[in-house]
């Protein structure tokens, strides 16, 4: 499969434990970005980055986010201190930064990570 | 800001006939916007996009939007619906002119095709 992967798909952990996420884009993207989806809402935006540079956070990524893309390659999220208001599914996306002379592509999904905190 | 308001939660279709299903945006640039299925418990499928060019845009599975500026609309269209259709469908808008790559998804609606 050549799509965007993520792991694990499910992930059950206790309020206060850290967790993190992993997704590896499709191979020739050099964009990567990280949404939240809850349930009866649109993905939001936390985090972007082009190649192995975080260019871009939104303000719903607290201090207990952190996400790397170390080489450029696959990309983790890290939860700190779960909280009860975690629990989401996490979707990771690629694109490439440019195509037939447009700077912007769109983001292919992956199946994303479901987060429930107890 | 950008934002993206898909004014109708649910929308209902006859199989056969043809549906459309509404998104509207607000942007201070020029829109890219974009069009995503989700079916249960899956991660978001490309339909379609607008960046520039023809307002009428086509895209997978017979779905196709066209781009209105005057009434910053980017509705969803398909001819004949499906049993296969029904999933939720976002609209999805990125200001251009905002030097950011995020986008902004609207809440969703959800597709019911009555056989």
């Amino acid at each position: 499969d050549t799509g965007v992967s993520q792991d694990p798909r499910h992930k059950i952990t206790k309020r206060g434990q850290n967790v993190t996420f992993r997704c590896d884009p499709i191979s020739e993207h050099n964009r990567l970005y990280w949404y939240r989806q809850t349930l009866g809402q649109g993905p939001e935006f936390l985090t972007y980055f082009q190649n192995e540079a975080q260019l871009e956070k939104s303000r719903l990524l607290s201090d207990r986010f952190s996400a790397e893309r170390p080489k450029g390659s696959f990309s983790t999220l890290e939860i700190q201190r779960t909280e009860q208001g975690d629990s989401a599914m996490y979707l990771c996306a690629s694109s490439l930064a440019r195509q037939g002379g447009l700077y912007y592509t769109e983001a292919f999904f992956g199946q994303g990570t479901r987060l429930t905190v107890v | 800001a950008q934002s993206v308001a898909q004014p109708e939660d649910q929308v209902n279709v006859a199989e056969g006939n043809p549906l459309t299903v509404k998104c509207t945006y607000s942007v201070s640039g020029n829109p890219y916007l974009f069009w995503y299925v989700q079916y249960p418990n899956r991660g978001l499928q490309f339909l379609l996009k607008y960046i520039t060019g023809d307002n009428l845009v086509k895209g997978s599975y017979g779905f196709e939007a066209e781009f209105n500026k005057s009434q910053t609309s980017f509705h969803l269209k398909k001819p004949s619906a499906l049993v296969s259709d029904p999933a939720l469908y976002f609209c999805a808008v990125r200001d251009s002119g905002a030097g950011s790559y995020q986008l902004t998804f609207g809440k969703g609606t959800k597709l019911s095709v009555i056989p």
